[in-house]
């Protein structure tokens, strides 16, 4: 298994700013995946962050609202753009190391409320 | 949209009894998978079972797939005051590389 750091663990934000959420895998990975909890709801993936190229994103999410960074094979970043209270959730990131790609490890998360 | 949807929606039982939580997905699946979150936490993956199985168990845990009824189960045997969490299913559609797709979820609570 992977052990997986997220920072921050959580924060409170004002509408209209940004928020970077880091990623961080203690080996090398071939996926990482965000995904978003909105309260008392089930996990919506946003984006497959591909190390080296541009995120995948799911229906319903783009690159301008949250860019994706993927430097390396063991770092990744979400960015929550231009928030409001509608982004206010629980965001999450994972990783599927084996070669298999089956099992998803998840991070945390970060607890995010914008005011 | 979900794949799997879980039922029941939430779950009480006391301490010791066993608890089954259900799913049901809609398309074809490499693999299916049952996560605990506690408290809004990050996922603890439980169980993988594979479309060519039918039944897996892990310590307390037992997983069952019929895949021509697209359903699975989980139960928990002999549960405990810390089993008290939310439980997701989670499938790994055919062709999806690696996606999961994630039911909304069973709330479960295990009276001491």
């Amino acid at each position: 298994s992977a052990v997986i750091s997220q920072k921050p663990s959580r924060d409170i934000c004002q509408r209209g700013t940004s928020l970077t959420i880091q990623c961080q895998v203690d080996s090398q990975v071939t996926m990482m995946f965000w995904y978003r909890q909105q309260p008392g709801q089930s996990l919506t993936l946003i984006a497959t962050a591909n190390q080296g190229s541009e995120a995948t994103y799911e229906s319903g999410f783009v690159i301008d609202k949250f860019p994706i960074s993927r430097p390396n094979l063991t770092f990744s970043t979400l960015t929550v753009s231009n928030m409001s209270p509608e982004d206010s959730s629980i965001y999450l990131c994972s990783v599927a190391p084996g070669t298999a790609q089956e099992t998803q490890y998840f991070g945390p998360g970060t607890r995010l409320l914008v005011l | 949209s979900q794949q799997g949807e879980e039922d029941p929606q939430a779950l009480s039982i006391q301490e010791g009894e066993n608890a089954t939580m259900n799913c049901s997905y809609k398309t074809s699946i490499n693999n299916l998978q049952w996560y605990r979150q506690n408290s809004g936490r990050g996922l603890v993956h439980l169980i993988l079972i594979r479309s060519n199985e039918r039944e897996k168990h892990s310590g307390r845990l037992r997983v069952t797939l019929d895949t021509s009824k697209k359903s699975s189960s989980l139960l928990i045997t002999a549960s405990r005051a810390a089993d008290t969490a939310s439980y997701f299913c989670a499938t790994d559609a055919a062709g999806a590389n690696s996606k999961l797709t994630f039911g909304k979820g069973i709330t479960l609570s295990v009276r001491p």
